[in-house]
């Protein structure tokens, strides 16, 4: 599976958009990009995938560069409960069920 | 909503004990995973299983190590003889490709925290 590399920590304001940036620039044709975050203490939790084209659902809007090699995850109104590490995983399709996880972002949601 | 139970949320062990964690996945999810995580070494996957035939469990130590699912409702953990080294939370996910999409989320239990002194 390609490698994902993300910052390792963002702050945001309460009520603002987060932003959280990822590059995955060795991506293959069939490799879908995956987003979980893991608030403390807690297993980690499914956010959004995507395979090429921008995803929305009621947690955050996935946006995927044309070329693959980046995307963004964003969490369109931030509160203090969004505070979690956030980890963008690059896995492969059809029969590989993998998901490595990598370091993540530290998202701090500020008052 | 649906969840992954994992028991016990807490273990405390002696080194050399048994430890034996559990995990009942979502009802009707055929691929588990286990998940170990510390400090140090961040998420790291240690077996996984589709049908409840194991699949990769590369990363399992596996002179100490075993996994197991007996049953569709039942994923165990178990590691004899424990070692202070194998403090660590344990995450049991389930998931399905039966929903429409090859690809789907998986969904994490709440660990069991081990603690082997």
């Amino acid at each position: 599976d390609a490698k994902t590399t993300q910052p390792p920590s963002m702050d945001c304001a309460e009520g603002r958009a987060a932003n959280l940036p990822c590059n995955h620039s060795t991506i293959s044709g069939n490799e879908y990009v995956y987003w979980y975050r893991q608030i403390h203490s807690q297993g980690p939790q499914y956010i959004i995938h995507g395979l090429k084209n921008n995803e929305t659902n009621e947690m955050a809007s996935l946006i995927i560069t044309e070329d693959r090699k980046s995307s963004t995850l964003i969490l369109p109104h931030a509160t203090l409960r969004d505070t979690a590490v956030y980890y963008c995983i690059v896995r492969g399709g059809g029969s590989n069920y993998k998901l490595t996880f990598g370091k993540g972002t530290l998202l701090t949601v500020n008052p | 909503d649906a969840r992954v139970t994992q028991t016990p949320r807490h273990k405390v062990t002696e080194m050399g004990q048994e430890v034996t964690m559990r995990c009942q996945p979502i009802l009707g999810h055929n691929t588990v995973f286990w998940y170990r995580q510390t400090m140090m070494q961040g998420l790291e996957l240690l077996a996984y299983f589709r049908n409840r035939a194991p699949l990769d469990d590369s990363g399992m130590p596996k002179d100490r190590f075993s996994a197991e699912m007996p049953d569709a409702t039942l994923a165990t953990l178990k590691i004899q003889p424990s070692e202070p080294r194998d403090s660590a939370v344990y995450f049991c996910a389930s998931g399905s490709r039966d929903r429409g999409s090859l690809n789907y989320g998986y969904t994490f239990g709440s660990g069991t925290r081990l603690t082997v002194v």
